[in-house]
């Protein structure tokens, strides 16, 4: 079975500052996806960022990345130049390849607070 | 992008009734829908897959004649709530795929008195 694992339940990050969320899993499938979904208060679940486990290269979407280590199986975000908006919960998520399509694990989620 | 809609998006009801939850995919068709439970401050839990015109998948622990899942349509699923109770009262949320790309609702808040 995968797992998913954030061990940082809260962080806070001066604005316009860089903050790193951590995330770890575990599996044994050699395809899959890897997803940052940010849940504002609103509960809305907005996707931040989305990595393909063949591919290499990090993810970049402005002014988030990702550093995935597929040895490691470590997969973290990293915002730059928070802003106050970005104040949320934060979910790394695991998806097996295409033929779960959908089928998310959820870390447990890290609460980011951006203070001015 | 996609639009995936839930109705309603907070109820409240007695203990030992029933609650009906739809989650529509508004401006595509989707074949698999997912729904998933979330307590206040923690992760979100899947419950089961909801598949067009078959039964649902249901994750392990996750009673099956407790949270009926109904998807009579390709744009329509439903999770019925049967005799819920206080331990029932969470944020209910579906998500859709369409392609690759996976579209969530915007949640549903259910509270059992």
């Amino acid at each position: 079975a995968q797992t998913v694992t954030q061990s940082q339940p809260e962080m806070s990050v001066q604005e316009a500052e860089t903050v790193t969320l951590s995330c770890t899993y575990d599996t044994s499938e050699n395809n899959y996806y890897l997803f940052w979904y940010k849940q504002p208060p609103s509960r809305q679940m907005i996707l931040v960022i989305r990595q393909e486990a063949y591919k290499q290269q990090n993810a970049t979407e402005n002014r988030f990345s990702v550093n995935f280590q597929k040895a490691a199986k470590s997969f973290s975000l990293k915002i730059s130049d928070s802003q106050l908006g970005d104040t949320a919960m934060y979910f790394c998520a695991f998806m097996k390849g295409s033929s779960n399509t959908g089928k998310l694990i959820f870390g447990q989620g890290t609460t980011l607070q951006v203070k001015p | 992008g996609a639009v995936v809609s839930q109705h309603p998006s907070w109820v409240i009801c007695k203990s030992g009734t029933s609650v009906k939850i739809e989650c529509r995919s508004l401006d595509f068709q989707a074949t698999t829908m997912f729904w998933y439970r979330q307590f206040p401050k923690q992760s979100l839990m899947l419950m089961a897959t909801s598949n067009e015109g078959s039964k649902a998948t249901y994750e392990q622990g996750v009673e099956k004649d407790k949270f009926l899942i109904n998807h009579a349509s390709l744009t329509l699923s439903t999770l019925t709530v049967t005799s819920a109770h206080p331990e029932d009262s969470s944020f209910y949320i579906c998500s859709a795929a369409r392609l690759e790309d996976l579209f969530f609702g915007p949640g549903t808040r259910l509270t059992v008195l």
